[in-house]
């Protein structure tokens, strides 16, 4: 069954550290990755896509990630997190066959320490 | 108002009531969802509606019954819910297009629902 794996549940950090969540997925057709990101309170937003061309993407707020398809994965970094950056990341991916399906990971919860 | 709205954002109901979500979507998009968050679970779709047609249906329980007027509403009815139907609902939509298939998914705020 297709399925989206995130390693990192829970992730604190201190500001300024940098940041690296792994998102591997199960599918060997065409797939387009998402990170989404959710801020306490807040509702998910879109952080970054990847449809083609390019597998090195960048989002918003200093986000960046990388598809890598011989590992299936499609991890997200930043270079140096702050305080701001607390919030719930969900990496999801959308598999075409006839029609199309996205599947979402459980979810990393980051806490950045001030 | 922008984006996907939903309302309400907080329901308390009894397993014996009716009520009805309501989402709206005011960016033009042609396909619609329903999802459930509950914790420490991936984000479970349970209903996709595309150009208001009802294309997917995950082996979601009778008692949540979508409904999708238009192709900017999309409303999930509740009756006889039981108390692990509570979570956070989510509505997101998107748009599809015949070449390229849909793109990134918008979505609301959730209604947090409580069933006691």
């Amino acid at each position: 069954a297709q399925s989206v794996s995130q390693h990192n549940h829970h992730v604190i950090l201190s500001e300024a550290a940098s940041l690296e969540l792994g998102c591997n997925y199960s599918y060997g057709g065409t797939v387009n990755l998402f990170w989404y990101v959710q801020y306490p309170g807040q509702h998910l937003q879109l952080l970054l896509k990847y449809f083609s061309g390019d597998p090195l993407v960048k989002g918003i707020k200093g986000f960046e990630a990388e598809f890598i398809k011989s590992k299936f994965s499609f991890n997200l970094r930043k270079p140096s997190v702050q305080w701001s950056d607390t919030a719930e990341y969900f990496c999801a991916v959308k598999v075409t066959s006839g029609t199309y399906k996205y599947i979402f990971g459980t979810g990393t919860r980051l806490k950045v320490l001030a | 108002e922008t984006g996907v709205t939903q309302t309400p954002r907080h329901l308390v109901m009894g397993m014996t009531n009716k009520k009805s979500l309501k989402c709206e979507q005011h960016l033009g998009h042609n396909a619609m969802y329903w999802y459930k968050q509950s914790a420490k679970k991936p984000l479970e779709l349970m209903f996709v509606y595309n150009f208001k047609e009802q294309t997917e249906n995950n082996s979601v329980p009778s008692r949540f019954s979508p409904e999708c007027p238009n192709s900017s509403h999309l409303f999930l009815h509740l009756h006889t819910l039981q108390p692990e139907d509570s979570a956070l609902y989510l509505c997101a939509s998107s748009q599809v297009s015949r070449g390229q298939g849909s793109g990134e998914q918008y979505f609301g705020p959730g209604t947090r629902l409580t069933v006691t």
